[in-house]
């Protein structure tokens, strides 16, 4: 079975500064999704960012980026320019590409405290 | 798109009451999901379902019940609530592996 690991369950970023969340993961399976989701206070899911295992290039959106090393199976988010908006739960979670529905595994959570 | 609809946010339910969490999403997606999340953990799967009419059990389905009678609805029902049912449910739905939440249902059990 797939399992996430968080192994920080707390970190704080000065605003305007950059931090980086650890992700990894264990799988036997080579062809995969790995995401990251924001919780903030609302409770809301929201994907922050998306990546295809079978894709070397490291995904990006604005200021939030991955960096995906697949032999090592890990998978940490780095948010540039942090804003109090971006204080919540971030959430790893893989999914496996053919198992539809069954392997969708959630870490535990970093939550992500931005100080002004 | 209102996306996916959660009803309701809160509730709080006796030891072996029953309720049903209605889902409800308008993107005309397949899949859809229930999940829980427990005080300082991540979501584990309670049931999901790949079409009307299609449900199946995901990691944690004891206690639960699910049905799929159309595309757009997705209740999961609890029978004879117990304390170590108090969690916030999430309902979700996915197409082209982009997965879209509900905002919750936080529920407590006493």
């Amino acid at each position: 079975a797939q399992t996430v690991t968080q192994s920080q369950p707390e970190m704080s970023v000065q605003e305007a500064e950059t931090v980086t969340l650890s992700c990894t993961y264990d799988t036997s399976e080579s062809d995969y999704y790995l995401f990251w989701y924001k919780q903030p206070p609302s409770r809301q899911m929201i994907l922050v960012i998306r990546q295809e295992a079978y894709k070397q290039q490291n995904a990006t959106e604005n200021r939030f980026s991955v960096n995906f090393q697949k032999a090592a199976k890990s998978f940490s988010l780095k948010i540039s320019d942090s804003q109090l908006g971006d204080a919540a739960m971030y959430f790893c979670a893989y999914r496996s590409r053919t198992d539809y529905g069954q392997n969708f595994v959630f870490g535990p959570g970093t939550r992500l405290s931005v100080l002004p | 798109n209102a996306g996916v609809t959660q009803t309701p946010k809160f509730r709080i339910l006796k030891i072996g009451q029953s309720m049903t969490l209605q889902c409800t999403q308008d993107m005309n997606h397949n899949y859809m999901y229930w999940y829980r999340q427990d005080p300082g953990m991540g979501l584990k799967l309670i049931y999901y379902s790949v079409g009307a009419g299609i449900t199946d059990k995901g990691e944690v389905p004891n206690g639960y019940n699910v049905s799929r009678s159309t595309t757009e609805d997705f209740p999961l029902r609890l029978e004879l609530a117990a304390p170590s049912q108090t969690s916030v449910y999430f309902c979700a739905s996915s197409r082209d592996s982009r997965w879209y939440f509900g905002p919750g249902t936080r529920l407590t059990v006493t």
